[in-house]
């Protein structure tokens, strides 16, 4: 069965510094995997997706995240982080099912950034 | 288009009555999903609809819950005689056949008293 562990329930940082979300899955089959943002009171938004190809993918917001098959990791980085980059973060695979996919979400890190 | 649609965006109801949430897909896409998300917690998988048919349904979808997507559509989640275990946040997402992710909605936060 396939499963998302997400090592750290909540991250606090100061505004400007890096930081590291980890994120480790289990499957016996390929997936695809992905990072989503939630801000409160708000739905869920891609941040980034792995489908195959480069092993580092990047986000449009200064987000970046790199698939480690041998360790099955895809921890999401970033160099330098903003007062509006608080939010949930979810990680998350798709696997097939049935005429489609279903994506298997990890239950969450919040990150909090501190002025 | 706007993207996934969820009405209402919060419902609070008395423990034992009946709800009705419903989601509207992106136009055109042709599946659609239904997750529930408790506090703390990442959202959990609860069913899946190709066009009209529903084609997966997780354990968690007790026989108090019913989801129907009957013109391939809009879609309804309908729980009967609701817990207050029930109380939880209703997301709802869309895809197409060419996508590889799903796009979520604003969600549907109910609250049993």
């Amino acid at each position: 069965a396939q499963s998302v562990t997400q090592l750290d329930s909540q991250v606090p940082v100061f505004e400007e510094a890096p930081v590291e979300l980890r994120c480790n899955y289990s499957s016996s089959v390929s997936v695809y995997l992905f990072w989503y943002v939630q801000y409160p009171n708000q739905g869920l938004q891609l941040l980034l997706k792995y489908l195959s190809g480069s092993t580092l993918v990047e986000s449009i917001n200064g987000f970046e995240a790199e698939f480690n098959k041998s360790q099955t990791s895809f921890h999401l980085r970033k160099p330098s982080v903003h007062i509006s980059d608080t939010a949930e973060y979810f990680c998350a695979v798709s696997v097939r099912m049935a005429g489609g996919f279903k994506t298997i979400f990890g239950a969450g890190t919040r990150l909090f950034v501190k002025a | 288009d706007t993207g996934v649609s969820q009405n209402p965006r919060h419902k609070i109801t008395k423990r034992g009555q009946n709800v009705t949430f419903r989601c509207d897909p992106i136009s055109e896409h042709n599946r659609l999903y239904w997750y529930r998300q408790t506090l703390g917690q990442g959202p959990e998988f609860l069913t899946y609809f190709q066009n009209e048919a529903q084609l997966e349904k997780s354990r968690l979808l007790s026989d108090r819950f019913s989801a129907e997507r009957p013109k391939g559509s809009f879609s309804t989640l309908e729980i009967q005689r609701t817990e207050q275990g029930d109380s939880a946040m209703y997301l709802c997402a869309s895809s197409s056949r060419r996508d590889t992710e799903a796009f979520f909605g604003q969600g549907t936060r109910l609250t049993v008293v």
